[in-house]
């Protein structure tokens, strides 16, 4: 069965110190590997695709990783504005459904 | 370009009355789906289609019908409301073609409490 893990389930970190969020995948065949960014009361936002393991995308102070059996988020000098729920969610080959992790509840302090 | 609209934002029900979540998207997007979010449970796929006349079920499709007569809206109804589906939706749609075809748009959600 398709399961998607995401740890921790909060984080609070201070103004420019730096973490990671962890996301486990089990399918059977993936096509892709997600991340998001939800705001509370909103929709999520898409973040990332990562397709194959050794992939790596930057955007900002974001970074995602992926490998065979997980993949991380990285956050380098967060500031407050980057809290948020980070959502990941993997596709498996042959099929249009996504599953999504609960997600980890980042906050950061000034 | 408004991107992926749903309506209503929050909407109360009384048990075994019916109503329709209204979700549409301007981007042309072939792949729409519906999620409902519940605290500690994460995101979980209802119903998706991938073209207008095509649906399918997800995860947890019990007590939701859908249809897609347009490539544009994807109506999600439910025919006899009960508590356990008080939750947040989501719908999302997205491109089929190339790279881009997993990059899912979401709308704001529409909050449901059933009494």
């Amino acid at each position: 069965e398709d399961q998607v893990t995401q740890s921790p389930e909060a984080l609070r970190l201070q103004e420019g110190e730096s973490s990671s969020l962890n996301c486990s995948y089990t399918v059977s065949g993936l096509r892709g590997l997600f991340w998001y960014r939800q705001d509370p009361g909103k929709g999520p936002e898409f973040l990332f695709t990562l397709y194959s393991a050794g992939e790596e995308k930057e955007k900002e102070r974001l970074k995602a990783t992926l490998t065979k059996k997980e993949s991380f988020l990285h956050i380098t000098a967060p500031k407050p504005e980057d809290s948020a729920t980070y959502l990941c969610a993997v596709q498996a080959k042959g099929t249009y459904k996504y599953i999504f992790g609960t997600g980890t509840r980042l906050k950061v302090l000034a | 370009n408004a991107g992926v609209t749903q309506t209503p934002k929050f909407q109360v029900l009384k048990t075994g009355q019916s109503m329709t979540l209204q979700c549409a998207q301007d981007m042309n997007h072939e792949y729409m789906s519906w999620y409902r979010q519940d605290p500690g449970m994460g995101l979980r796929l209802i119903h998706y289609s991938v073209g207008a006349g095509i649906t399918d079920q997800g995860e947890v499709p019990n007590g939701y019908n859908v249809s897609r007569s347009t490539t544009e809206d994807f109506p999600l109804r439910l025919l006899s409301a009960a508590p356990s589906q008080t939750s947040v939706y989501f719908c999302a749609s997205s491109s089929l073609s190339g790279r881009s075809q997993e990059t899912q748009y979401f709308g704001p959600g529409t909050r449901l409490l059933v009494l």
